[in-house]
C-alpha cells in the first residue's frame, strides 16, 4: 500500500528554536495534506490542510506564523515550528490525499517533538 | 456541527468477546465514515470505512454498523485479542476532501 514517511521520527530541541518536521508521499502524488498534532492521551486534531502550491489553511486557534506549512511539490510538504516553547511538545501527524478517492488518505508514522 | 462524539473513552474486554465502540455526528454534510486503530507512538492506521449508502460493513473481525437517520455509527470487533489492545478512533470526513474530523478516541484493553 501507499507510505507516508515523515522525518524525524524524534526530536529534542531548546526553546526558542524552530524545528522542522517533512512529510513525503513515497509513491503517489498527494494533492493535499493534512497536519494534526496530538497531545498525550487525546485525539488527533487538525491543524492545517496544506495544498500543492498555495497557501496553507489554517484552522481556527492555530497560529500561522508560528506553525509554518510548505507544501511545494506532490510529495512533499514541511511544517516549521518556530521559536518552539515547551508547550509546543506535542506528537505531530501528517496524512496525504490523492484526491482521487476518500479512501485513498494515508497517515504518516507520527514525529515526536520535545522542547527543553 | 464539525464535532464526532466518541464513547465510551475506555473499554476493557476479555480476550474472545467482543468490543463495541460508538460514535455520533451532526453534520449531514459528512458522507465517510472511517475507524482507525493507534499504538503508541505510531500514525494511526485504517481499520475499515463505510459510506451512508450502506448500513453495515465487515472485514474480518471488524463490523461497522451505520445508522443515518440517527447519525451513529459505530465499531464492532468480534473475538477480541490481547493484540487488539490500542487506541480507536473514529472520524468522518466531506466526500473527496481527504480532511478528517476525529472522535475522541477510545482505549481497549482485551485481557488474556
Amino acid at each position: 500500500g501507499a507510505v507516508v514517511s515523515q522525518h524525524p521520527s524524534r526530536v529534542i530541541c531548546k526553546s526558542g528554536t524552530s524545528v522542522k518536521i517533512e512529510c513525503r508521499s513515497l509513491d503517489f502524488q498527494a494533492t493535499t495534506m493534512f497536519w494534526y498534532r496530538q497531545f498525550p492521551k487525546q485525539s488527533l486534531m487538525l491543524m492545517a490542510t496544506s495544498n500543492e502550491g498555495s497557501k496553507a489553511t489554517y484552522e481556527q486557534g492555530v497560529e500561522k506564523d508560528k506553525f509554518l506549512i510548505n507544501h511545494a511539490s506532490l510529495t512533499l510538504s514541511t511544517l516549521t515550528v518556530t521559536s518552539a516553547h515547551p508547550e509546543d511538545s506535542s506528537f505531530y501527524i501528517c496524512s496525504a490525499y490523492s484526491g482521487r478517492m476518500a479512501g485513498e488518505l494515508f497517515f504518516g508514522e507520527g514525529s515526536r517533538l520535545t522542547v527543553l | 456541527q464539525q464535532q464526532v462524539k466518541q464513547s465510551p473513552q475506555s473499554l476493557i474486554v476479555q480476550k474472545g468477546g467482543i468490543s463495541i465502540i460508538n460514535c455520533a455526528y451532526e453534520n449531514t454534510a459528512f458522507d465517510y465514515f472511517p475507524w482507525y486503530q493507534q499504538f503508541p507512538g505510531k500514525g494511526p492506521a485504517l481499520l475499515i470505512a463505510i459510506r451512508p449508502d450502506v448500513s453495515e460493513k465487515k472485514e474480518g473481525r471488524f463490523t461497522i454498523s451505520f445508522n443515518k437517520s440517527a447519525k451513529q455509527f459505530s465499531l464492532h470487533i468480534m473475538d477480541s485479542q490481547p493484540g487488539d489492545s490500542a487506541t480507536y478512533f473514529c472520524a468522518a470526513s466531506i466526500r473527496n476532501t481527504g480532511k478528517l474530523i476525529f472522535g475522541q478516541g477510545t482505549t481497549l484493553q482485551v485481557k488474556p
